[in-house]
């Protein structure tokens, strides 16, 4: 069962504009992580943004924000004042287990900035 | 910074041949991953391990072998290469402690022909 579910696969947003990119998890470990990962043309893995499970404030790094609904198990990733240097491959991933850790990772969704 | 370093950059095997993809990290990382990313599909979990000596299967392990005999390195090997093992493979360690972020080595552009 698909444990990280990103909805969508394709994005389009104007420069200036904020964006929401959706993520749902599913876990019934009470200590987990979720990251989101920026991943350019260039193929390297960018680390944009973490939201520990017991966190109790939404986490923000920049131009970076993201909403964590616990009870809905969503964690999207806002990006506020979108670049033409944000189109990319975003991935959302979740960390979990009580004794090992184990990542995973959603489908992506491609986005794409226009001016 | 955290250095996660992958042995080749492209890879090009025959089918049958027993593959091995090296990943080498500079820090102490308990848990290292490989994963394999294909078009549509994402980043799927291969195998990953959390100390030495020890590892899981990931969601698509069928195919592949892991080793980990020292902390720093995690093998990924291909019994016997198949066309439809070719793909990217990516490397990735994490942190026990702080869990905070996950580093990516620069990926391994395997093809099986």
């Amino acid at each position: 069962a698909q444990k990280i579910t990103q909805t969508q696969p394709g994005m389009f947003v104007q420069e200036k504009e904020a964006v929401t990119l959706d993520c749902t998890y599913d876990t019934s470990d009470p200590s987990y992580g979720l990251f989101w990962y920026k991943q350019p043309s260039s193929g390297e893995m960018i680390f944009l943004i973490y939201q520990g499970s017991y966190d109790q404030q939404n986490a923000t790094e920049g131009r970076y924000s993201l909403n964590f609904q616990k009870a809905r198990k969503s964690a999207n990733l806002v990006i506020s004042a979108s670049q033409l240097g944000d189109s990319a491959m975003y991935f959302c991933a979740m960390r979990e287990g009580a004794n090992t850790d184990k990542l995973i990772f959603g489908t992506g969704t491609r986005l794409q900035v226009f001016p | 910074d955290v250095k996660v370093t992958q042995s080749s950059r492209y890879l090009v095997k025959r089918t049958g041949e027993k593959v091995f993809l090296e990943c080498v990290q500079d820090m102490d990382h308990e848990n290292m991953f490989w994963y394999r990313q294909d078009p549509g599909l994402g980043l799927r979990l291969i195998y990953f391990s959390y100390d030495v000596k020890m590892k899981e299967k990931g969601d698509i392990p069928e195919g592949y072998s892991v080793s980990r005999e020292k902390k720093e390195r995690f093998s990924l090997i291909l019994e016997s290469a198949s066309t439809n093992q070719t793909s990217m493979y990516l490397c990735a360690t994490l942190f026990g402690g702080t869990y905070t972020e996950a580093f990516f080595g620069q990926g391994t552009r395997l093809t099986v022909v």
